[in-house]
Formats: structure tokens, sequence, C-alpha cells
């Protein structure tokens, strides 16, 4: 089973303070990954693609990936409340099929 | 059109009906997908296609789902003798190419009684 893990949350943290959020998966052949928000209700949007080691910034976020240690994180800086979300991280080692995680659930306190 | 649109936006059916559900994607987006979410879960993989064929069905979970997309546009999942462990929300996406992302529909909200 090709697994995918994020921390369920709830992640709290302060209006204006870097939000960390984790993902690693265990299929070493992995080539792209992604980023997704959900609101509650609503269906996820992209907000994120990286496909190479390193960082990947835009504009509050960036997406930073280790493929050595199958590690892929978004930090989202000024967090603000309307960041109050789940957030996917999704991998493909097909380029197409996404193996989406549970999500981790973001609340950013005023 | 501007976005994906999935018709209906809820469908309530009774254990062993037939459903169907509508994926139009955003015009000219050849790839389209089909992905479940339940709840608490992340969207899983049921379904890829490139153009009208189906690149990749190995995430349908059993016979009774089946999706076609027969002019290349708008596809259409279908699920035979519904089960209550269908219910879910049935997401489609589309994008020009894979490697673009995918821009998910608003889903549509199956529950089986």
């Amino acid at each position: 089973q090709k697994e995918v893990e994020q921390n369920s949350g709830p992640l709290s943290v302060p209006e204006g303070a870097i939000a960390s959020l984790n993902c690693t998966y265990s299929d070493r052949v992995s080539q792209s990954f992604f980023w997704y928000r959900q609101y509650s209700g609503k269906s996820p949007e992209l907000i994120m693609s990286i496909y190479s080691n390193g960082d990947k910034e835009d504009g509050r976020f960036t997406a930073q990936l280790n493929k050595a240690s199958q590690y892929v994180s978004l930090l989202i800086r000024d967090s603000q409340p309307s960041d109050s979300a789940t957030y996917l991280c999704a991998v493909t080692n097909s380029g197409y099929a996404l193996n989406f995680g549970k999500g981790t659930s973001l609340l950013v306190t005023p | 059109g501007a976005g994906v649109s999935q018709t209906p936006s809820n469908k309530v059916t009774e254990k062993g009906k037939y459903v169907e559900l509508r994926c139009d994607p955003i015009s000219g987006h050849t790839a389209l997908y089909w992905y479940r979410q339940s709840l608490g879960q992340g969207p899983e993989f049921l379904i890829y296609f490139q153009g009208t064929g189906a690149a990749d069905d190995s995430g349908l979970p059993n016979d009774r789902f089946f999706a076609v997309r027969p002019e290349g546009s708008v596809s259409t999942l279908k699920i035979q003798r519904t089960e209550r462990g269908d219910s879910a929300v049935y997401l489609c996406a589309s994008s020009l190419s894979p490697e673009d992302g995918y821009t998910f529909g608003s889903g549509t909200r199956l529950t089986v009684v």
C-alpha cells in the first residue's frame, strides 16, 4: 500500500504566525507533489506543485521537498483566519493518479 | 465553461438502485479524473480519461462502477446496485495535462439509504 501520511491536527496558529504542514510518503519513485486546500464542504483547490528537491515559493506559501527523506512540507507565512482549512498533500508516480493524504486541519486564530 | 461542473450536487438513492453522476470539464481540458472522498479522508482515485478513452480505471472499486466519456468532453460515472458503502462525495477534475495539476468540480454528494 503506497501511503501518504499527514498529521490530522488540528494545527492551531495565531494570526500572523508561520504555519508548517508536513507530509511523508512511502513510494520512493514518486515524482510529483501537490498541496491542496479544502474548506469545509467544498472541493479541493490546488495551492502548490513541486517536482524537484528544494524550496518553491509562491506568495505567502513555500513548498519544500526532500526526496531522500520522502518528505514534503508547506509553510504558510503571515497566516490569516481565511487560511483555516484542511490541507491535503498529494503524491503521484504515474503523473496523473494522485494519492492523497487524509489532510491536516489548520486553524488560524485572530 | 469557466469551471468543472458536476450534477447533481446531491443525490439520495435507495440501496440497490442505479445512479448516474455527470461531469462537464473545463473547455479544452483533455484529461478528466473521477475521485471519491469519504468523510475525514482524502480523495481516492477512481479513473482517468485522456480524450475519449479510459487510460487508467484501476481505482474503480468493483464492476458495479463504470464511467464513460464518449465525445471526449462530458463524462458520466455510473454505479449499479448501489450499496450504503458507496455513500461519499464524488469529485470530478480536469486538466490540460496531468502535470498541470487538477481543477476539481464542486462534487456530487451521494447518499445511499
